[in-house]
């Protein structure tokens, strides 16, 4: 089992583009949920996929979307690029209804914007 | 609402010595915590957690934390540091949200060992 699983794992941008960054969460795991860690920050949470919707989402603007494919696996997307999204963005999956502990968290994508 | 405080930005010990890092949380319901640590380049570890059981909660490779419902606190502990705990750590408070589990981290405190 490959666990977590994202791509790409470091990301350059420039201001105003957008980006997108996948995940695959681990093998029998049907929610997805999306972090932002800034430098020397606390991981952030953006939103919660399950299903292929979005249940869940925290305090990010409409920028910031994602969706969920029929495999569980998932994408978050990024447009406007700003300069303060640059940050270390975490996907975890977990079974849908578990607690907290049950999540798993990828290696990250490291994103630099320009 | 939840949120949670690290005291410290950073903890420096030797090996061998003992670890404490500091933790406050503050929720408006019974909250579930939890200590996270992250290696350079490597997914959030979880290390323990507390759910209303015991007060003492042990974790993995040594680590311990107690909650303390009178000071609003959950620290954590080990006797004894070794080199490859060097990492950061945070703390964790999550409260249910419709039928979610959506957490909140602290800033995080980066342990540094020193040989």
């Amino acid at each position: 089992d490959a666990g977590v699983t994202q791509s790409p794992t470091h990301l350059i941008k420039t201001r105003g583009q957008q980006v997108t960054l996948r995940c695959s969460p681990k093998s029998g795991h049907d929610t997805v949920s999306w972090y932002q860690q800034a430098l020397g920050q606390g991981p952030q949470f953006i939103f919660q996929y399950y299903e292929e919707e979005e249940r869940q989402r925290g305090n990010f603007p409409d920028r910031f979307s994602g969706h969920q494919f029929p495999n569980y696996s998932s994408e978050l997307n990024v447009n406007a690029l700003l300069l303060g999204d640059s940050a270390l963005y975490l996907c975890a999956s977990s079974i849908a209804g578990r607690p907290l502990e049950t999540q798993y968290f990828g290696p990250g994508t490291r994103l630099l914007v320009l | 609402a939840q949120s949670v405080t690290q005291l410290d930005s950073h903890v420096s010990v030797s090996e061998g010595t003992p670890v404490l890092l500091r933790c406050n949380y503050s929720s408006s319901y019974s909250p579930s915590l939890f200590w996270y640590v992250q290696h350079p380049n490597k997914g959030l570890q979880l290390l323990l957690k507390y759910t209303s059981a015991a007060t003492l909660v042990k974790g993995i490779n040594g680590f311990e934390a107690e909650f303390k419902k009178s000071e609003t606190s959950f620290h954590l502990t080990k006797p004894s540091a070794h080199m490859s705990d060097a990492a950061e750590y945070f703390c964790v408070v999550s409260v249910a949200s419709g039928g979610s589990y959506i957490p909140t981290f602290g800033r995080g405190t980066s342990l540094i060992v020193h040989p």
